[in-house]
């Protein structure tokens, strides 16, 4: 089975903190893929990865930048946090064939005070 | 991709056959139908997808119309565990990563209550 780790499912940091969210996948998948989830406005793409040290920026990268220095880990930064960054972060992987679905993370709920 | 729509939400009995429609009448040739859900302060778990036939696995079965222009999700005995927003979504795959075609974009979903 496909595992997406995420190194936490709770954060709580204060406005202006850099913020770190790390992502791991243990099935060699050459995409990887970082989203925010709030309540009305769906799934929206921050950044992608189609391999390492590559990214793309997604629909809203503004106040995020993102590093893939290794295939299996592809973390999310947040540069200053502001609190209306608070929101729930998924982080995907997907193998490079066309048909392979996403596999999500658990989610990491960030609430920026 | 092209857009779809659902019920915002459904009820079903436990142990019954739980059957989630999706219309998706703008569908192009070359899109597949792809069903997720996502259980509370969870990440969402792909569930199956498909093109033209109907698909089975584990999980569910994908009834697909001949016109492609709606389908049938199928959890054929729902059990508690299966209350969640289940979201349909159709989008165009090619063996060539673009990425411009990759994103996932989620609707509202279809928030399906299992009654004990």
């Amino acid at each position: 089975d496909v595992k997406v780790t995420q190194s936490s499912r709770y954060l709580v940091k204060r406005t202006g903190e850099k913020v770190f969210l790390e992502c791991v996948q243990d099935m060699d998948h050459e995409n990887m893929f970082w989203y925010r989830q709030d309540p009305g406005l769906g799934l929206r793409l921050i950044y992608f990865s189609y391999d390492v040290k590559m990214k793309e920026k997604g629909d809203i990268p503004e106040g995020y930048s993102v590093s893939r220095e290794k295939k299996e880990r592809f973390s999310l930064i947040l540069e200053s946090a502001s609190t209306n960054q608070t929101s729930m972060y998924l982080c995907a992987s997907k193998s490079l064939a066309g048909q392979e679905t996403q596999y999500f993370g658990p989610g990491t709920r960030l609430l920026v005070l | 991709d092209a857009k779809t729509t659902q019920p915002t939400s459904m009820d079903c009995a436990e142990g019954r056959a739980a059957n989630l429609p999706c219309n998706h009448s703008t569908i192009s040739g070359n899109e597949y139908v792809y069903w997720y859900r996502q259980i509370h302060s969870q990440g969402p778990q792909y569930i199956i997808h498909g093109l033209k036939n109907n698909e089975t696995n584990e999980m569910a079965s994908l009834i697909i119309t001949e016109d492609r222009k709606s389908s049938t999700l199928i959890l054929p005995h729902a059990t508690l565990r299966d209350t969640a927003v289940y979201y349909c979504i159709v989008r165009f795959t090619h063996e060539v990563a673009n990425f411009g075609n990759e994103k996932l974009t989620f609707g509202t979903g279809t928030r399906l209550t299992i009654i004990p």
